[in-house]
């Protein structure tokens, strides 16, 4: 089976830089994706690796490495609004089944 | 543009009690999912549907059934709710191909408490 882990917490400062890293264990998978969900609300895309490498879309990028079974999320220029918890998923082989991580709260501090 | 539509929004249950919950998208999506969102906790994935007519098992199928009644809608329904399934519960579709059209997109979700 698949199995992703993600640290639970992550505190920033607002401003700064936050690294969001998820490792995974697979025997295949078309991508990796990130989404964003703040309390009581639902989970949205931010952001999608299918190849190796840097994805970047405004503040948000997101890194893959196939070979390390490693991805992470990073968010420039911290704001108060970051402050959700984030996800990063599998998508499977075969291109529908996609499994989620536990999710990384993230507190953006003044 | 409603996206996706879940009903109903709150819902209280006796234990034994079943119940249905909807979802449908107007994206003209092929791809539909049930997730189910526990206090702190992740989602996991209850069943999907690759594409109309079709329904695949998830991570947690056990007392809940589906129904792809065509391309827009995609139920879910407890047929003996238990207060183990007392949970958030969230439907998305997703649309084709590979790359960056693997998005999913999430209904606002069905509180759903099991007393």
């Amino acid at each position: 089976g698949q199995s992703l882990e993600q640290p639970s917490e992550v505190t920033a400062v607002e401003g700064a830089i936050v690294q969001i890293n998820c490792t995974y264990q697979t025997s295949g998978f078309y991508g990796l994706s990130w989404y964003q969900q703040h309390d009581g609300g639902a989970p949205t895309f931010l952001s999608y690796n299918a190849l190796d490498g840097l994805e970047e879309t405004g503040r948000f990028s997101s890194f893959l490495s196939r070979s390390d079974s490693y991805g992470y999320l990073l968010l420039q220029e911290l704001q108060m609004k970051d402050s959700a918890s984030y996800f990063c998923a599998l998508t499977e082989t075969g291109g529908f089944k996609t499994i989620f991580g536990a999710g990384t709260r993230l507190f953006v501090k003044a | 543009n409603a996206g996706v539509t879940q009903t109903p929004k709150f819902q209280v249950l006796k234990t034994g009690q079943s119940m249905t919950l909807q979802c449908a998208q107007d994206m003209n999506h092929n791809s539909m999912y049930w997730y189910r969102q526990d206090p702190g906790m992740g989602l996991r994935l209850i069943y999907y549907s690759a594409s109309e007519g079709t329904t695949d098992k998830g991570e947690v199928p056990n007392g809940y059934n589906v129904s792809r009644l065509n391309k827009r809608e995609f139920s879910l329904r407890l047929e003996s709710a238990a207060p183990s399934q007392t949970s958030v519960y969230f439907c998305a579709s997703r649309g084709t191909g590979l790359s960056i059209q693997n998005i999913q997109y999430f209904g606002a979700g069905t509180r759903l408490s099991v007393l």
